[in-house]
């Protein structure tokens, strides 16, 4: 079984531009959860969704957004980019609601210049 | 003061030794996973613990409600078990521990 792929793995952007970051679960999985990290903050909780409905946002201004499709797969897009958006973005599936094992991607590291 | 707290942040041990890692929080929780990450990024769900204690291979996690406080013990340490040790909890949403980087040495 394939596990999460995040997509792309590398990104580079200038300030102002956006991005969109792409994450497919594992097949059967229907919780997505996202995450930031930086080395000043650690890790962070983005959002989380089940069955294409957001049932839990973290603390981030509204640059951050997501959505979960049909297939279970998501995005997030972070508008505006600033300097300090420059993180490892992770994205975890799991099978039903987050409270259970979590199996995470690879990350995609986006650094804004 | 924040709402996980982990000791100790740094941990430096000999091969062969036997480890413990601690995280305390102060809220309440359903349940506490402890993560492991690899330098270059990659996370690995270790446990998730709602009571009492889970083993796997050398791998120990432990749990007390009442005290809100988990340990993560590692029996036998290998250099291979060198990473950063997170754990988290989710009254609601998701909050991490600022983690524990493991070094073993050989």
């Amino acid at each position: 079984k394939a596990g999460v792929t995040q997509t792309p793995r590398y990104l580079i952007k200038t300030r102002g531009q956006q991005v969109t970051l792409s994450c497919s679960p594992i097949s059967g999985h229907r919780s997505v959860s996202w995450y930031q990290q930086t080395p000043g903050q650690g890790l962070q909780f983005l959002f989380e969704y089940f069955s294409e409905t957001q049932r839990n946002k973290g603390n981030f201004p509204g640059r951050f957004s997501g959505r979960q499709f049909s297939n279970s797969r998501s995005e997030m897009n972070v508008s505006t980019l600033e300097l300090g958006d420059s993180a490892l973005y992770l994205c975890a599936s799991s099978f039903g609601q987050s409270e259970n094992i979590q199996y995470f991607g690879a990350g995609t590291r986006l650094s804004v210049l | 003061k924040n709402e996980v707290e982990q000791s100790p942040q740094n941990l430096t041990a000999q091969e062969g030794e036997f480890i413990t890692i601690n995280c305390s929080y102060s809220v309440g929780i359903s349940a506490l996973h402890w993560l492991q990450q690899h330098p270059g990024g990659g996370i690995v769900s270790l446990f998730m613990l709602s009571s009492g204690k889970k083993k796997h291979g050398r791998l120990i996690a432990t749990i007390n409600i009442q005290e809100k406080h988990s340990s993560l013990h590692i029996t036998a340490s290998h250099p291979r078990d060198s990473a950063v040790y997170i754990c988290a909890v989710k009254p609601g949403k998701y909050i991490f521990g600022t983690g524990t980087r493991l070094k073993v040495l050989a």
